[in-house]
């Protein structure tokens, strides 16, 4: 089993480009997260998707979008990039129910954006 | 909203040394979770403490869930290099809630 898998692992923009940042996990999970993690803001979630099927805000939204594809795979879009999106993005997953929502996560994808 | 407050920020210690990090909120959580991040990876779970009270171990890593539910050490004897990392601790508010709240970590070096 492979995990959690991010793509791509790097990337620059500059201002004004979009991009896809992709994620799929092979856990059979029903939830999976989008995080931005900063230095000294510790990890603040972006969106989340509870089960196949839906998406919600979290606490940082502005800028992105993004969809539930099928049960294991979960993108985020940034339309627009800012430099203020200069991050590292991780895609994590989980079995909601039990009451813990104990989160898988990937490596990361290290985002620039000039 | 609720908040998990970690500390110390930063730990630089020599390899052998016992240390302790805490995580505190004025919340209640259902459920308290640690993870350890490495330079260039994600987090990855530790241990969940789940009752008011509950000591967990693994190996060298004793985790402790307040009574109250509201706060949570970490201890490590005899630190060794391989520890060295990012430490999270992540508390479940209670059923429904698909999020976790995250406290901004501890920097721990384990010097050899």
């Amino acid at each position: 089993n492979a995990g959690v898998t991010q793509t791509p692992k790097f990337q620059v923009l500059k201002t004004g480009q979009s991009m896809t940042l992709q994620c799929a996990q092979d856990m059979n999970h029903n939830s999976m997260y989008w995080y931005r993690q900063d230095p000294g803001m510790g990890l603040r979630l972006i969106y989340y998707s509870a089960s196949e099927g839906t998406t919600d805000k979290g606490e940082v939204p502005n800028g992105y979008n993004v969809s539930r594809l099928n049960k294991r795979e979960f993108s985020l879009r940034l339309e627009s990039a800012a430099p203020s999106q200069t991050s590292v993005y991780f895609c994590a997953s989980s079995i909601w129910g039990t009451g813990y929502n104990e989160q898988f996560f990937g490596p990361g994808t290290r985002l620039t954006v000039l | 909203t609720q908040l998990l407050e970690q500390s110390p920020q930063f730990l630089s210690i020599q390899e052998g040394e016992n240390l302790t990090v805490y995580c505190n909120s004025s919340s209640v959580f259902s459920s308290l979770q640690w993870y350890r991040q490495e330079p260039g990876e994600g987090p990855v779970l530790l241990v969940t403490v789940v009752t008011g009270g509950e000591v967990k171990k693994l190996k060298r890593l004793t985790f402790q869930f307040g009574d109250a539910r509201k706060d949570s050490s970490l201890h490590i004897t005899a630190a060794q290099p391989g520890d060295t990392g990012l430490y999270l601790c992540a508390g479940a508010p209670g059923a429904g809630s698909y999020q976790l709240t995250f406290g901004k970590g501890t920097k721990l070096s384990v010097i050899p």
